[in-house]
């Protein structure tokens, strides 16, 4: 079974880029979810896909964007991107989405600098 | 106020030890909890996952959750160096997606 995996590993942007984070899910499963986890904090919400639809957002604004595709994997994408964008950003899978019982499995995420 | 509480730590035992960990929250909606163990520069690590109140076991690990008080405990026994990382509980609505975590505990297991 094939965990989850991220890509790129780090990163390094200056302000005002864009830059396109990929996760592919779990085996199995058809979730994917994108938390921002900030030095010294616990991951934050970013939003969830389903059925490569958005089911879901957390309080992050339009610029913080992102792609389902048929296979499951997924992609963040974050538009103008200033300093306090600077975290690890972790992708989560899990096999429904919105119903109780699930759980989620992280990826090792893609540490991002923002400069 | 955060909606989940958590201890930053560093909390620091010696080898054998037994390690306690706790979260307290303010919403009574939360019905699933979870802790998850985190190493520097990795991704959470799910150890734990309870539905409502009561205790879990499995293995070295005992969850107990006490929504009565909002409250939720992880136990470590017989601790080993390798247990030293952060600790994140997280909590989930029955509806919805979305986990909500504390801020970690980090945790510190000396030989």
């Amino acid at each position: 079974e094939t965990g989850v995996t991220q890509s790129p590993t780090h990163l390094i942007k200056t302000r005002g880029q864009q830059v396109t984070l990929r996760c592919s899910s779990q085996s199995g499963h058809n979730t994917v979810s994108w938390y921002q986890q900030a030095l010294g904090q616990g991951p934050q919400f970013i939003f969830q896909y389903y059925r490569e639809e958005e089911n879901g957002r957390g309080n992050f604004p339009p610029r913080f964007s992102g792609l389902q595709f048929p296979n499951y994997s997924s992609e963040l994408n974050v538009n103008a991107l200033e300093l306090d964008d600077s975290a690890l950003y972790l992708c989560a899978s899990s096999s429904t989405s919105g119903m109780s019982g699930e759980t989620q499995y992280f990826g090792p995420g893609t540490r991002l600098l923002v400069l | 106020q955060k909606e989940v509480e958590q201890d930053p730590g560093p909390l620091s035992v010696p080898e054998g030890a037994i390690v306690s960990l706790n979260c307290t929250y303010s919403n009574s909606a939360f019905q699933y909890f979870m802790w998850y163990r985190q190493y520097s520069r990795k991704g959470p690590e799910l150890l734990m996952y309870t539905y409502s109140s009561g205790n879990k076991e499995d293995g070295r690990f005992t969850a107990q959750v006490d929504k009565s008080s909002k409250y939720i405990s992880l136990f470590i026994r017989d601790s080993q160096p390798s247990d030293s990382a952060t600790y994140l509980c997280a909590m989930k609505k029955a509806a919805g997606n979305k986990l909500t975590f504390g801020g970690g505990t980090r945790v510190l297991v000396k030989p």
